[in-house]
């Protein structure tokens, strides 16, 4: 079945630096890749995610770039800001997994002030 | 409903009693998804419903643990004889089929779980 691994398990940024988080994935079906971020006590919530006819999608301060040859995607967070603290989940839809989804093992960022 | 509905948001039990948590997910979605988290963890799967069937029942972590679909309503997670590892918030999710299609999975609040 699919593997997703998540890169750093944590990460301490400046505020206004900016912040990239890596995943890589297993199963080359893989065709869908959502990033989920959760505050403390919260649910997870979507913040962007990309579909693998497109290599890059953008939405503000966020983009998600995908490389399927290499099999790996990232989340990248520019001018972060203290309300950006948080765990990101990322993770990988196969259409034969009977699981649907499977998630990476989250990155806790910290922005410093 | 607006968005995925858990219940209890809150539950305190003794060791060996049994729970029952209800998920209530967004009219139309015919996915519903289980997943357990512990304190400081990742989102462990227990399992994955499209209508009342189950392709993948391997995530559930013991026998101790069922789980039943109405339809494509209401899912019921049930933990008898609970543990102190039970002690986890337990998330529910919803979707339409086929992820890739333009689909996205949604969150309920959680029931957090306390076993003493």
């Amino acid at each position: 079945g699919e593997n997703v691994e998540q890169h750093p398990s944590t990460l301490s940024v400046q505020e206004g630096d900016s912040a990239v988080i890596k995943c890589t994935y297993s199963d080359s079906a893989s065709n869908y890749f959502p990033w989920y971020k959760q505050e403390l006590g919260k649910r997870p919530q979507l913040i962007i995610d990309i579909r693998s006819n497109v290599g890059e999608k953008k939405d503000q301060r966020i983009a998600v770039t995908l490389n399927k040859t290499a099999k790996h995607f990232s989340l990248h967070i520019t001018e972060t800001q203290p309300e950006d603290s948080a765990v990101y989940f990322c993770a990988a839809s196969s259409p034969g997994s009977a699981r649907q989804l499977t998630f990476g093992s989250g990155t806790q960022l910290t922005v410093l002030p | 409903g607006a968005g995925v509905s858990q219940s209890p948001s809150n539950k305190v039990t003794e060791k060996g009693k049994d729970v029952e948590l209800r998920c209530d997910p967004i009219s139309g979605h015919t996915a519903l998804y289980w997943y357990r988290q512990r304190l400081g963890q990742g989102l462990e799967f227990l399992i994955y419903f499209q209508g009342n069937s189950a392709p993948d029942k391997s995530g559930l972590p013991s026998d101790r643990f069922s789980a039943e679909r109405t339809g494509e309503s209401v899912s019921t997670l049930t933990i008898q004889r609970t543990q102190q590892e039970d002690s986890a918030v337990y998330l529910c999710a919803s979707s339409r089929p086929r992820l890739a299609s333009g689909n996205t999975i949604y969150f309920g609040e959680g029931s957090w779980l306390t076993v003493v």
